[in-house]
C-alpha cells in the first residue's frame, strides 16, 4: 500500500459523457501527478500540481482538466469522452518539487468508455 | 530528458540473479537514474535510484559505470512474484525540473519455476 488513494476503482461510461477521478496523496506530500496508461501508449504523463498550483503539463488533452484543492487532494476531469480515452489513470504523489524524491503511485482508476 | 533503451523482455528462473541493463547515452550531468516495477493493473512502484557507482537496498542493486551512459538493475535470487515490467527512467533533478516521469516501454521480466 503506497498510501495514495484513488476513487473510483472502476468507471464505465458512455461516449460524450464527463467523469471525475479523485486522488488523495500520501500524508505530507505536496506534489500530485496524473498519468494515463493505455495498451497502445504505455504510461503517459498528463499533469502535475504542487501545493495547489499547476507545475507541468504533459500530453493532456484540452477535454481534460485537473485541479488540486487546499487539502491537497486532486481531481482529474475528463469530458466529451471518446472510446480512445479508455485507459488506466494513475495518480502519484511526492513530498516536494522538484522531483528527485520518490513518486508513490496509487492503485489507479480503470475507465471504460462504451 | 534523456532517452532510455532497455530490452523488451527477459526470461529467468526462480533463484537466479537477473540483470537488466538500460542504455542512456545522452544522460545529463544532473540526471539521476531511477527504476520502477509494475505489476499488471497496478501502479508503478519505486525500486531504486542512483547517480553513480553502486547503490544497494533491500530488494535490488543498481550499478552505474563511470561514464553513466548505462545502468544495470540487479535482482538477486528472483522468485515468481518478481514477474513484472521494469522501467528505467532518467531525469534531471534541480530547481528547474518538475519531477514528471517519462516512461519508456519497459522490460517485461518473466520468471519461470
Amino acid at each position: 500500500d503506497s498510501g495514495v488513494t484513488q476513487t473510483p476503482k472502476h468507471l464505465i461510461t458512455a461516449t460524450g459523457q464527463r467523469v471525475t477521478l479523485r486522488c488523495s496523496p500520501r500524508s505530507g506530500d505536496l506534489s500530485v501527478y496524473w498519468y494515463q496508461q493505455s495498451l497502445d501508449q504505455g504510461l503517459q504523463f498528463l499533469i502535475q500540481y504542487y501545493n495547489g498550483e499547476e507545475r507541468a503539463k504533459g500530453n493532456i488533452l484540452e477535454r481534460f482538466s485537473a485541479q488540486q484543492f487546499p487539502d491537497l487532494h486532486s481531481e482529474l476531469n475528463l469530458s466529451s469522452l471518446e472510446l480512445g480515452d479508455s485507459a488506466l489513470y494513475f495518480c502519484a504523489s511526492s513530498v516536494g518539487y522538484p522531483g528527485k524524491d520518490t513518486q508513490y503511485f496509487g492503485p489507479g482508476t480503470r475507465l471504460t468508455v462504451l | 530528458l534523456a532517452k532510455t533503451t532497455q530490452p523488451i523482455s527477459m526470461d529467468s528462473y526462480e533463484g537466479q540473479e537477473v540483470n537488466i541493463t538500460c542504455s542512456h547515452n545522452n544522460i545529463a550531468t544532473n540526471d539521476y537514474i531511477t527504476w520502477y516495477q509494475q505489476f499488471p493493473s497496478q501502479g508503478p512502484r519505486f525500486i531504486i535510484q542512483g547517480y553513480k557507482t553502486k547503490v544497494t537496498n533491500e530488494v535490488a542493486s543498481l550499478f552505474i559505470p563511470a561514464d553513466r551512459k548505462s545502468s544495470t538493475l540487479s535482482l538477486p535470487r528472483v522468485s515468481l512474484s518478481d514477474t513484472a515490467v521494469y522501467y528505467c527512467l532518467v531525469g534531471a533533478q534541480g530547481s528547474s525540473n518538475t519531477g514528471k516521469l517519462i516512461f519508456g516501454q519497459g522490460t517485461t521480466l518473466q520468471v519461470k519455476p
